[in-house]
């Protein structure tokens, strides 16, 4: 079946040591995002890859980046995490490209645990 | 731009009642609407899409949605409720022009009682 992967589901990190989530798809969609969330909130846009286009939200800390070396990959580098910084993190794709409703397909978040 | 608002964080309903989750849209054209819904430790599943092909909408698992313009409503139902719909349902708008994004409302915690 077609889909959206992250690994890993859970990632434990000391406060400070950088930390990389990954998230991959087989759907083949041309827009990859990225969402932090916290308990009990809804999702919050970090930035999202169009195509290869890389479209920062104006509120995304700069200890926030991300990288995506092909259509299937997409990575969230957080460079020093916070305790703050604790939340489940959500890959999503969509097919963005002529007409349609381009309905956001998600993976399963990584859980993210700062100690 | 669009907005969301879901009324109440919170509902609570018994097995086999009817459940009714409230959904009011803002947006200065016709938007596409979406409810997905969220299980404890996992993603976001669609539900059912709003794309102005039908006012009322079918989706997965027996939930419906009726997209009213007079009352910039997308309601989502259900007939009967089961034990295992208890989760957080989202609902969502994006605009139907170029790249938009999904703006989500706050949320709604269904508690499914026996």
């Amino acid at each position: 079946d077609a889909m959206v992967i992250q690994n890993p589901r859970y990632q434990v990190t000391q406060f400070g040591k950088p930390v990389t989530l990954s998230c991959s798809q087989t759907l083949n969609h041309n827009v990859m995002y990225w969402y932090q969330q916290k308990s009990s909130q809804a999702p919050k846009l970090l930035f999202h890859y169009y195509d290869k286009d890389f479209n920062n939200e104006a509120d995304t800390p700069d200890n926030f980046q991300s990288r995506r070396p092909n259509t299937s990959f997409c990575f969230l580098d957080i460079r020093s995490p916070g305790l703050g910084d604790a939340a489940m993190y959500l890959c999503a794709t969509s097919r963005d490209k002529g007409t349609g409703s381009y309905e956001q397909y998600f993976g399963p978040g990584t859980r993210l645990t700062v100690t | 731009a669009q907005s969301v608002t879901q009324l109440g964080s919170h509902v609570s309903v018994s097995e086999g009642a009817l459940v009714l989750l409230r959904c009011n849209y803002s947006s200065s054209v016709p938007p596409y609407l979406f409810w997905y819904v969220q299980y404890p430790n996992q993603g976001l599943q669609l539900l059912l899409k709003y794309t102005s092909a039908a006012t009322l909408v079918k989706g997965i698992n027996g939930f419906e949605a009726e997209f009213k313009k007079s009352e910039t409503s997308f309601h989502l139902t259900k007939p009967s409720a089961h034990m295992s719909d208890a989760a957080e349902y989202f609902c969502a708008v994006r605009g139907n022009t170029g790249f938009q994004k999904l703006v989500f409302g706050t949320g709604t915690r269904l508690l499914v009682s026996p």
